[in-house]
């Protein structure tokens, strides 16, 4: 069964300072993975995207690494901002029969507090 | 232009009422899909209509009935819903085939609240 596994569940930080999301994942046959952004009652934001041949990816202050070997993922953010507080999901494409399906994880939940 | 643009934002309605909900694209994606939010869960899968067509229906009470009347296109019609209903409705968007990666664009959700 395919499944995504998102670490921490929350996460409470101080404006300014770093931080890093992890997600695990056991999707066969792997496409690519995803990282969104969803603020409370919006919907999901692409952060970055990566496919099996990438390993680091940045947009901003967010960069995303994949271990293809380890299956896991982590998106760390720099110098954070109020403005990050929300939830971030990680979500992984399959090719497989049905790849019209996307595993979602159940995203961490990060406050930003001044 | 990469957005999915979905209508109304927020929408009230009583177990009587019929509505819809809509949801539009022009990236010429020719996969969309419809899914519900409860609060502090990922999404989850509906519909998913290829070239018009519904493909996936994820055993979706008969009250919610999708239509793609064209490719940039795709309605959620509301009939007789219950309280548990209530939820965030997100659309998204594709392109189809193996170099698309089912790379999705969301829309900004509708908001639904069924009293």
């Amino acid at each position: 069964k395919n499944q995504v596994e998102q670490s921490p569940q929350s996460l409470i930080i101080l404006e300014g300072k770093n931080c890093t999301l992890q997600c695990n994942y056991t999707v066969s046959p792997f496409s690519n993975l995803r990282w969104y952004k969803q603020d409370t009652g919006r919907g999901p934001v692409s952060l970055t995207i990566m496919t099996f041949s990438e390993n680091t990816k940045s947009n901003g202050r967010y960069t995303a690494t994949l271990d293809a070997d380890t299956k896991q993922s982590s998106l760390h953010i720099t110098a954070s901002q109020l403005s990050d507080s929300a939830s971030y999901i990680c979500v992984v494409s399959s090719s497989g029969a049905g790849s019209y399906q996307l595993t979602f994880g159940k995203g961490t939940k990060l406050s930003v507090i001044p | 232009d990469t957005e999915v643009t979905q209508t109304p934002k927020h929408l009230v309605m009583g177990m009587t009422n019929k509505k819809s909900l809509k949801c539009e694209q022009h990236m010429g994606h020719r996969a969309m899909y419809w899914y519900k939010q409860k609060a502090k869960k990922p999404p989850e899968l509906m519909f998913v209509y290829s070239y018009e067509k519904l493909s996936i229906n994820e055993s979706v009470p008969s009250r919610f009935s999708p239509e793609c009347p064209n490719s940039s296109l795709l309605n959620l019609h509301l009939h007789a819903l219950q309280p548990e209903d209530s939820a965030l409705y997100l659309c998204a968007s594709s392109q189809i085939g193996r170099r698309a990666k089912n790379i999705q664009y969301f829309g900004a959700g509708t908001r639904l609240s069924v009293l």
